[in-house]
C-alpha cells in the first residue's frame, strides 16, 4: 500500500460545478497536508496547505483534513474552465527530512 | 521575485548518452531538492540538499545518477548513462527555511 493514494480521475464537469478531490493516507505521522496545481508541461503550483486537521478557505478553495479517518480533501467551488489541470495532494512529516510524499494527482477538465 | 529556473526545458537522448539537467533556485533558499515525476505520477524525491550539502540522497540511483551543488546555491542533475526508463520529468525545488518548497518548470527527457 502506498503512503499516499489518489484517485487519478479524469474529473470532467461543467463549469460552475463543485468539485470534490480526495485522499487517503496510511502515515499517521503527517502534519502537513497540501493541495498542488499542475498544468500541463508545468511544475506543481502550491495551492494549499493545512497544518494537522482542519478547514481552510482561499476563495472558491477549500481544504479539509480529517486525521482520524487519515482522508483529506479540496473543493473547488464555481469552477471554471482555468480551474483544468491536475491537482495533487501533498503530505510531510513535521521536522525530520521535510520529504514531500505526492499522491498520483487527478486530472480535472472544467467544460464551458 | 524570480522563480525556480531549471534548463534544458526538454531534452531528448539516444539511451546510454549522458545528460544533465541544471537549475537555479529562488534566492536566500538553502534548501534545493531534486524530483523525479514520472507519466501519471506525482513526484519522488531523489535528493535534497541543505546549502552545499546532500542531506538526504536515499533514492537516487547511484549508479548511474550524480548530483552536485557547488556554492550551495546551483545545483546540477547527471545521468550517466541514460536508460529508456529514466524517461520523466526532472523538478527542481527550493525552499528557505521554515516555508514551504517552490517548484521549477521542469526537464521533460526522453531517451529513445
Amino acid at each position: 500500500q502506498k503512503e499516499v493514494e489518489q484517485d487519478p480521475g479524469p474529473l470532467s464537469v461543467p463549469e460552475g460545478a463543485i468539485v470534490s478531490l480526495n485522499c487517503t493516507y496510511s502515515n499517521s505521522a503527517f502534519q502537513y497536508f497540501m493541495w498542488y496545481r499542475q498544468y500541463s508541461r508545468k511544475g506543481p503550483e502550491l495551492l494549499m496547505y493545512t497544518y494537522s486537521s482542519g478547514n481552510k478557505e482561499d476563495g472558491r478553495f477549500t481544504a479539509q483534513v480529517d486525521k482520524s479517518s487519515k482522508y483529506i480533501s479540496l473543493f473547488i467551488r464555481d469552477s471554471q474552465p482555468s480551474d483544468s489541470a491536475t491537482y495533487l495532494c501533498a503530505m510531510m512529516v513535521q521536522g525530520g527530512s521535510e520529504k514531500l510524499v505526492f499522491g498520483k494527482g487527478t486530472k480535472l477538465t472544467v467544460n464551458p | 521575485e524570480a522563480g525556480v529556473v531549471q534548463s534544458p526545458r526538454y531534452k531528448i537522448i539516444e539511451k546510454k548518452q549522458p545528460v544533465a539537467f541544471w537549475c537555479n533556485p529562488i534566492s536566500g533558499h538553502n534548501t534545493l531538492y531534486w524530483y523525479r515525476q514520472n507519466l501519471g505520477q506525482g513526484p519522488e524525491l531523489l535528493i535534497r540538499y541543505e546549502n552545499e550539502e546532500a542531506v538526504d540522497d536515499s533514492q537516487l540511483p547511484k549508479d548511474r545518477f550524480s548530483a552536485e551543488r557547488l556554492k550551495g546555491v546551483d545545483s546540477t542533475l547527471k545521468i550517466q548513462p541514460a536508460e529508456l526508463g529514466d524517461s520523466a520529468v526532472y523538478l527542481c525545488a527550493s525552499r528557505r527555511e521554515g516555508a514551504l518548497q517552490f517548484f521549477g518548470p521542469g526537464t521533460r527527457l526522453t531517451v529513445l
